[in-house]
């Protein structure tokens, strides 16, 4: 178990720009999990997937976000037209889920992104 | 909906004291609670987790919560902290399905030597 993995750790952009993220999640979790945390503040729900279906979206997440699962394995955050409100720490987290049973979700070290 | 309210956006103790952060949360369905903590830089890491079971739940590093339904409360306390405690501590809810977390502002711990 090498733990939930991010790609890059640190992206810096300027405003406009496209940036995409990359999590592995622990290799059995069928469930995976993008969250938002911005500077003293909680993280905040983004959007989760089973598997490869991508079964809910918050609100935060405007149409220049997209993430996907292709093969329920690794996931990818892209954000289209960056934007500097755009600059936050972003989070992977997965977890297993058998039947009703959800189990706890494991977090990844998070990508940093700050766009200029 | 759900929603966390951690009392205290920071917290200072000394080496040795007890530490108790505060977490009072809001849900129309029977919660599942959880402490995470954040060192700086770095992701979550789960810290105890209540799932209807019992009240008492003892983590890791020394750290309990008690769940208290009628106070709609799950403070987490250390008898003795220690220096390596210092870091900052999230509490989150979710309801028993998705298991999409809500979490609190946070509440920075600061271990005065």
């Amino acid at each position: 178990d090498t733990g939930v993995s991010q790609d890059p750790r640190h992206k810096i952009t300027k405003r406009g720009q496209n940036v995409t993220f990359r999590c592995d999640p622990i290799s059995e979790h069928n469930r995976l999990y993008w969250y938002r945390q911005t500077l003293g503040q909680g993280p905040e729900f983004l959007t989760y997937f089973q598997n490869e279906a991508q079964l809910e979206k918050s609100r935060l997440l405007s149409d220049r976000f997209s993430a996907e699962r292709p093969k329920g394995s690794f996931s990818t955050l892209e954000i289209q037209r960056t934007e500097q409100g755009d600059s936050a720490m972003y989070l992977c987290a997965s977890s297993s889920s058998i039947g009703q049973v959800v189990y706890e979700q494991y977090f990844g070290p998070g990508t940093r992104l700050t766009v200029t | 909906a759900q929603s966390v309210t951690q009392l205290g956006s920071h917290v200072s103790v000394s080496e040795g004291a007890l530490v108790l952060l505060r977490c009072n949360y809001s849900s129309s369905v029977p919660p599942y609670l959880f402490w995470y903590v954040q060192y700086p830089n770095q992701g979550l890491q789960l810290l105890l987790k209540y799932t209807s079971a019992a009240t008492l739940v003892k983590g890791i590093n020394g750290f309990e919560a008690e769940f208290k339904k009628s106070e709609t409360s799950f403070h987490l306390t250390k008898p003795s902290a220690h220096m390596s405690d210092a870091a900052e501590y999230f509490c989150a809810v979710s309801d028993q399905g998705a298991q999409k977390l809500v979490f609190g502002q946070g509440t920075r711990l600061t271990i005065n030597p």
